[in-house]
């Protein structure tokens, strides 16, 4: 059973930084690409970024350049968004997916996490 | 900037039939944008459920259909059911590995 699981979540100081994990399993991790997607509460869903297999292709959103960095650490099956000069507008329930790129056929998100909840707030 | 197009609420009658769509301000939807839909209730995770303008997702009832249907998206519940009411999102592939979703539509079952 594939099974996405996002920690690191919590309240953060405006500036500050935070580092988000999502764990997978059920699946071979350091095959496949993953995504982040980011939701503010009682908002729709915001793509953020996809991550290749090694880690050395990302394609990200523009909100993303400058202040977020995304990681993969295919030993652990974990995903990483580190964040840092956090701001209000950041607050939001971060979910990671596994993203399925293909050359035949065409990309597409299959699996979901349950999200973690990222408050910045003083 | 790309920006994808829902609308923002529909309603239907329980058994009733409708469609949601999923448009581009700049251009016409196809099949190049690989069209992805997501079922969300309120406080969980999105699930997807049609990826590539019609592939159901595994266990997604076939009530529910993609397509391109003129210039757009579309998404078709035939027979909705109580428990479809929700938000449903679209999300485009628009190029360069870069994706875009839609604001979403809060379906209402009555």
């Amino acid at each position: 059973e594939v099974q996405l699981v996002e920690s690191g979540g919590g309240l953060v100081l405006p500036g500050g930084s935070l580092r988000l994990s999502c764990v997978a399993s059920g699946f071979s991790f350091s095959t496949n690409w993953m995504t982040w997607v980011r939701q503010v509460p009682g908002k729709g869903l915001e793509w953020l970024a996809n991550v290749h297999p090694d880690g050395t292709t990302i394609y990200q959103a523009d909100s993303l350049k400058g202040r977020f960095s995304l990681s993969r650490d295919n030993t652990k099956n974990s995903l990483y968004l580190q964040m840092n000069s956090l701001r209000a507008e950041d607050t939001a329930v971060y979910y990671c997916a596994r993203y399925i790129e293909v050359v035949v056929g065409g990309p597409f998100f299959d699996y979901w996490g349950q999200g973690t909840l990222v408050t910045v707030s003083s | 900037q790309t920006v994808v197009t829902q609308e923002p609420s529909l309603s239907v009658p329980p058994g009733g039939t409708v469609t949601l769509t999923c448009g581009l301000t700049s251009a016409s939807v196809s099949g190049n944008h690989f069209p992805t839909w997501l079922q969300q209730t309120p406080g969980l995770a999105p699930r997807t459920l049609i990826y590539r303008t019609n592939i159901r997702s595994s266990g997604v009832p076939d009530r529910f259909s993609g397509s391109i249907l003129g210039s757009d998206a579309a998404l078709t519940i035939t027979g909705a059911q109580a428990d479809d009411e929700c938000d449903y999102y679209c999300v485009l592939h628009v190029g360069r590995g870069l994706w875009v979703f839609g604001g979403g539509t809060k379906l209402t079952v009555l």
